[in-house]
């Protein structure tokens, strides 16, 4: 069972556009949100992470837009650049247990110059 | 600071054979885990550690074990290799419980 669905599986976007990854949740327990970034040949970095009390987290270039009612998550690439491009995963976990991570499937996201 | 490091990075393997993947952390985390990447499924948590001599099952442990005598060390351990088990294996860790996770490059595992 997924319970953490990511989409698009892939995306190609311009320099300097915008990138945007949405992911949806099903478990209602779930309250820490992180994004991981992953270039080839490396493992998972962490890119920017956000709990269900704020609506919006903002670090640099990356946002993450969160609605509860919804059980949706969403990172925002402001300016992107061909350095961006990578795998993005977002995932999920309860907060005692955030070793315990639920991830989404990937997109594969890339920075045309 | 080396951090998470898996050995070894690339292994082929025949059905029915075992092996250990090594994972060490020089960074004293408390928690530590074994993920496997499969394509269009994202990451997936095999077993994971809360600390020395505790260990439990994630989503997907069948055909693992893994063992943590150590705070530094979770070798996963592959008893009889099977073609489904043909993944990259990424290891990670964390400082304590609501903490980043920090991972490994990855060991992609072949098994014919």
């Amino acid at each position: 069972q997924q319970q953490v669905k990511q989409s698009p599986q892939s995306l190609i976007v311009q320099k300097g556009g915008i990138s945007i990854i949405n992911c949806a949740y099903e478990n209602t327990a779930f309250d820490y949100f992180p994004w991981y970034q992953q270039f080839p040949g490396k493992g998972p970095a962490l890119l920017i992470a956000i709990r269900p009390d704020v609506s919006e987290k903002k670090e640099g270039r990356f946002t993450i837009s969160f609605n509860k009612s919804a059980k949706q998550f969403s990172l925002h690439i402001m300016d992107s650049q061909p350095g961006d491009s990578a795998t993005y995963f977002c995932a999920a976990s309860l907060r005692q247990g955030a070793q315990k991570l639920v991830f989404g499937q990937g997109t594969r996201l890339t920075i045309n110059p | 600071n080396a951090g998470v490091t898996q050995t070894p990075k690339f292994q082929v393997l025949k059905t029915g054979q075992s092996m250990t993947l090594q994972c060490a952390q020089d960074m004293n985390h408390e928690y530590m885990s074994w993920y496997r990447q499969d394509p269009g499924m994202g990451l997936r948590l095999i077993h994971y550690s809360v600390g020395a001599g505790i260990t439990d099952q994630g989503e997907v442990p069948n055909g693992y074990n893994v063992s943590r005598s150590t705070t530094e060390d979770f070798p996963l351990r592959l008893l009889s290799a099977a073609p489904s088990q043909t993944s990259v294996y990424f290891c990670a860790s964390s400082l304590t419980q609501g903490q980043p996770q920090h991972f490994g490059d990855g060991t992609r595992l072949s098994i014919l």
